[in-house]
C-alpha cells in the first residue's frame, strides 16, 4: 500500500510569517514528489515539484526533501492571505501513477 | 478556453442509473487520469490511460468503467450509480514525463 500522509491542519499563520507542510510517505520507491494547491472548490494546481534530496526554491515556495526519512516538506516565506488554502502532497511512482495525500488546510491570517 | 473540460461540471443521479462523465483536452498530452476526491480522503486514482488503447485501472476502479475515444478524449461511466459514488470527480492529463498534471474544473456528482 502506498501512503501519503499529511497532517489534515488546520494550520494558521500570521501574514508575513513562513508556513510550513509535512508530508510522509511509505514506498521507498517513490521517484517524484509534488505540492498541489487547491482553492475551495477548485482544481488543484501545481506548485512545485521535486525529485532530489535536498531543498528547491522558486520565489517564495521552497521543497524540501529527505529520501532517507521519507519526508518531503513545503516551505512558504511571506505569507500572503491568498495563499490560504489545502495543500495536497502527491507521490509519484514508475509509470506515472500518482498518490495524494489528504492535503493540509493552511490559513493565513492578515 | 480551458486546456482541460469536463462535463457535466454538476449532476445529480439516482442510484441504479447509469451516467458518464467526460473530459477533454487540447494540450495534446497522451496521458489522461480520473480521479475521485472525497472529505478526508483526499485524490484517488480511478483509471488511466497512456494512450487510446492503453487503459489502467487505478486504486479504486470497482464500480466504474472508462473508454479513451480519442487521445483527446476520456470517459468515465458509473454503470449503475450508488450513494457512496458521491464525490467531486477529476479528470487529469499529463505529458509523456509526467512531471506535472493539469486538472480539468471537476464534476460534482450525487448520487441520491
Amino acid at each position: 500500500q502506498k501512503e501519503v500522509e499529511q497532517n489534515s491542519g488546520p494550520l494558521s499563520v500570521p501574514e508575513g510569517a513562513i508556513a510550513s507542510l509535512n508530508c510522509t510517505y511509505s514506498d521507498r520507491g517513490s521517484q517524484s514528489f509534488f505540492w498541489y494547491r487547491q482553492y475551495s472548490g477548485k482544481s488543484p494546481e501545481l506548485i512545485m515539484f521535486i525529485y532530489s534530496n535536498g531543498d528547491k526554491e522558486d520565489g517564495r515556495f521552497t521543497a524540501q526533501l529527505n529520501k532517507a526519512s521519507q519526508y518531503v516538506s513545503l516551505l512558504i516565506r511571506d505569507s500572503q492571505p491568498s495563499d490560504s488554502a489545502t495543500y495536497l502532497c502527491a507521490v509519484g511512482y514508475t509509470g506515472n501513477q500518482f498518490y495524494f495525500g489528504t492535503g493540509t488546510s493552511l490559513t493565513v491570517i492578515p | 478556453d480551458a486546456d482541460v473540460t469536463q462535463t457535466p461540471r454538476n449532476r445529480i443521479t439516482k442510484t441504479g442509473k447509469r451516467i458518464m462523465l467526460e473530459c477533454s483536452q487540447t494540450k495534446g498530452h497522451d496521458r489522461m487520469y480520473w480521479y475521485r476526491q472525497d472529505p478526508g480522503l483526499g485524490l484517488r486514482l480511478i483509471y488511466y490511460s497512456f494512450d487510446v488503447k492503453d487503459i489502467n485501472k487505478g486504486e479504486i476502479s470497482d464500480g466504474y468503467s472508462v473508454s479513451r475515444q480519442a487521445q483527446a478524449k476520456f470517459s468515465l461511466s458509473l454503470e449503475s450509480a450508488i450513494p457512496n459514488q458521491t464525490a467531486l470527480y477529476f479528470c487529469a492529463t499529463s505529458d509523456l514525463q509526467g512531471y506535472e498534471q493539469y486538472f480539468g474544473p471537476g464534476t460534482r456528482l450525487t448520487v441520491t
